[in-house]
């Protein structure tokens, strides 16, 4: 099972373009590398998802080399809103719920 | 649109007490899942369904117990609540198990077990 590691918390001032790595080392062939934020006292959301290369989306890119031992999430031109707990999660691209890992996250302080 | 709606918000249980925490979906999702989040810990799955009439187990299974009657309700009971279950519990669902699918969040129940 994939488990993932990430820094514990990072700052980072607005405006800024911020860089989460995520290492998963052990990730499998059919594992898809998939992101979530949250919010103070709420429950985390989808940002993205991606196999390899770069995917983007409105809200973010994320940076994964051919060996797909690890994971950038990259936020550009943070606000103040960003701040939040970012998680990864690593898992196989296949029906199954119980190898779902979300770990610990990063916790991200934009300051102003 | 409701998405996920979990009750109750907050909670304060005795040691010792059943205690249910309610999950409803109307988005006709087939997988449901319940984490619980503890300060330092991250967020834990609990239990989940990958559809109805089916159940399994998370990382932190032991104390709690899940049924899935229907697809919209996944209810989480607590037979004889415990201090160490004191948490943050949030409820989620997905189109399908597994997590390459994208999961969608209720906004959590606060537990407090004395």
């Amino acid at each position: 099972l994939a488990k993932t590691t990430q820094p514990i918390s990072m700052d980072s001032y607005e405006g800024q373009e911020v860089n989460i790595t995520c290492s998963h080392n052990n990730i499998a062939t059919n594992d898809y590398i998939t992101w979530y934020q949250q919010f103070p006292s709420q429950g985390p959301r989808f940002i993205i998802q991606g196999y390899k290369t770069k995917v983007t989306n409105e809200v973010a890119s994320l940076f994964i080399p051919a060996d797909r031992k690890s994971s950038t999430l990259s936020l550009p031109r943070v606000s103040l809103s960003d701040t939040a707990v970012y998680y990864c999660l690593v898992g196989k691209g296949q029906t199954g719920a119980n190898n779902l890992f979300f770990g610990t996250g990063t916790r991200l302080t934009v300051i102003p | 649109i409701a998405g996920i709606t979990q009750a109750p918000t907050s909670q304060i249980l005795a040691a010792g007490r059943r205690m249910t925490l309610r999950c409803t979906q109307d988005m006709r999702h087939n997988a449901m899942y319940w984490y619980r989040q503890d300060l330092g810990l991250g967020l834990r799955l609990i239990h989940y369904s990958n559809t109805a009439g089916t159940t399994g187990k998370g990382e932190v299974p032991d104390g709690y117990s899940v049924s899935r009657a229907n697809t919209d309700d996944f209810p989480l009971t607590l037979a004889s609540a415990v201090p160490s279950q004191t948490s943050v519990y949030f409820c989620a669902s997905s189109d399908k198990g597994g997590p390459n699918n994208e999961q969608f969040f209720g906004p959590g129940t606060r537990l407090t077990v004395l």
